[in-house]
């Protein structure tokens, strides 16, 4: 199984600071025949479930706010909030799509500073 | 609008077996994948399979391939998931997801909670 490692387990920001989250695979997901990177960036908010953030490592989904962005290759990813805003206060997981079983990094807390 | 809605939360007793349904509406059922990921307190996010609503076809995380079985019901729109021989580390909150076979999963249902308790 790919193995997804995040970092830090929690971060705390100030309000209209920099958020940066980083996720680490233990093999490549980059699948050479398309040149993607097979990950995804969720945010779960207490008691709901989790909502799809970016997929292909920096393609955002439709609706979500600019100040979400998703970089990195093959084994190294990052999501940055470039503008803390109250309403990211979440958790947040990477998940790799690359091969079975899907597996998910054990998540980040965003909180406030 | 794309709407996933699950049936409601269950107490088991360790042994029994639970089955959640996953109602689907706003897209064309068939067209899509049907993951299925359960969430333990205080554990991350758990992928146990899919089930290809085109076609049947199903894939499942090794961890519960025993264990676990996805069908389907093109003319409900609703996806089925069981699991059975409970214990009580099954214990989570299970989730349906709407996905393909290699995307990320952008919609989901409200979370179904399993308590497996004597």
């Amino acid at each position: 199984d790919i193995v997804m490692t995040q970092s830090p387990d929690s971060l705390a920001v100030s309000l209209g600071e920099r958020a940066t989250i980083n996720c680490k695979s233990s093999q490549s997901i980059l699948y050479s025949s398309d040149k993607k990177n097979y990950l995804a960036w969720y945010q779960q908010k207490p008691a709901q479930p989790p909502k799809l953030l970016i997929s292909w490592a920096s393609t955002r989904e439709s609706g979500v706010p600019d100040r979400f962005s998703g970089s990195g290759s093959g084994t190294d990813f990052t999501l940055t909030i470039s503008s803390l805003q109250a309403e990211d206060v979440a958790d947040y997981y990477c998940q790799q799509y690359y091969n079975t079983p899907r597996t998910f990094g054990q998540g980040t807390k965003v909180e406030i500073k | 609008q794309v709407l996933l809605v699950q049936s409601g939360a269950e107490v088991k007793m360790p042994g029994a077996s639970v089955k959640i349904s996953c109602k689907t509406s706003g897209y064309t059922f068939t067209t899509s994948f049907i993951h299925w990921v359960r969430q333990a307190p205080g554990h991350r996010l758990d992928w146990m399979g899919w089930i290809n609503a085109g076609n049947g076809n199903t894939k499942s995380s090794q961890k519960f391939q025993d264990r676990v079985t996805f069908t389907w019901d093109t003319s409900a729109s609703t996806a089925y998931m069981e699991l059975s021989s409970l214990i009580s580390a099954d214990t989570a909150t299970y989730y349906c997801a709407r996905g393909l076979e290699y995307s990320g999963h952008d919609y989901w249902g409200q979370g179904t909670l399993v308590t497996v308790s004597s």
